[in-house]
């Protein structure tokens, strides 16, 4: 089956200090990873995606996510976090050849002023 | 942002009505998708369209139906709403290619009483 996982459900840091929001996988194949950042009362931007190549890719709003394919992970990051980043993050994943897009069931982080 | 109206944006509904809700892009993208949202669930796949007439089934598809007549809309249909399909519904859309992201609509909030 095909799964992605977030371990945490609420992620807390203070502005300025670097941000972590984990994601890991367990998708057959080589898939593609996908984040998603949610606002309240919005549907969800995508910020960036890992193909190939690149461990490090680089998004929108100064986000970046780092791939492992040794753990299954796909960890979603930024040096300095801002008040405004505060939201909703959806980690997903797409089989190659597939339709379908797995999602996670979401962090909630929140940048403490 | 991409082109993508859902409508209605909100709704209040009686146990065994039929409801149709409706998803428009103006981006002529080739697959549109159908996902509820619910606390704890993150997001699940109701139904998927890969084309016009083209549509298959995701893991909660059960209770719903789905039509694409045209490249450009994709209706979700609850034949007879229960309220267990109280919920907030998203409509997403991407482009041929699996290592294409989804865009999404800002979602309709439906209740089922």
């Amino acid at each position: 089956a095909q799964s992605v996982a977030q371990p945490e459900d609420q992620v807390n840091v203070a502005e300025g200090n670097p941000l972590t929001v984990k994601c890991t996988y367990s998708v057959s194949g080589n898939p593609y990873l996908f984040w998603y950042v949610q606002y309240p009362n919005r549907g969800l931007q995508f910020l960036l995606k890992y193909i190939t190549g690149d461990n490090l890719v680089k998004g929108s709003y100064g986000f970046e996510a780092e791939f492992n394919k040794s753990q299954t992970s796909f960890h979603l990051k930024k040096p300095s976090a801002l008040v405004s980043d505060s939201a909703l993050y959806f980690c997903a994943v797409r089989r190659p050849r597939g339709n379908q897009f797995y999602f996670g069931t979401g962090t909630s982080l929140t940048v403490i002023p | 942002d991409a082109g993508i109206t859902q409508s209605p944006r909100h709704k209040v509904t009686e146990t065994g009505t039929p409801v149709t809700l409706r998803c428009h892009q103006t981006e002529n993208h080739r697959y549109m998708y159908w996902y509820r949202q619910d606390p704890g669930h993150g997001l699940r796949l109701i139904h998927y369209s890969y084309g016009v007439k083209d549509t298959d089934k995701g893991e909660v598809s059960d209770g719903y139906s789905v039509s694409r007549s045209k490249t450009e809309d994709f209706l979700l249909t609850l034949e007879s709403a229960t309220s267990s399909q109280t919920s907030v519904y998203f409509c997403a859309i991407s482009e041929a290619g699996e290592n294409q992201p989804q865009h999404f609509g800002d979602g309709t909030r439906l209740s089922i009483l």
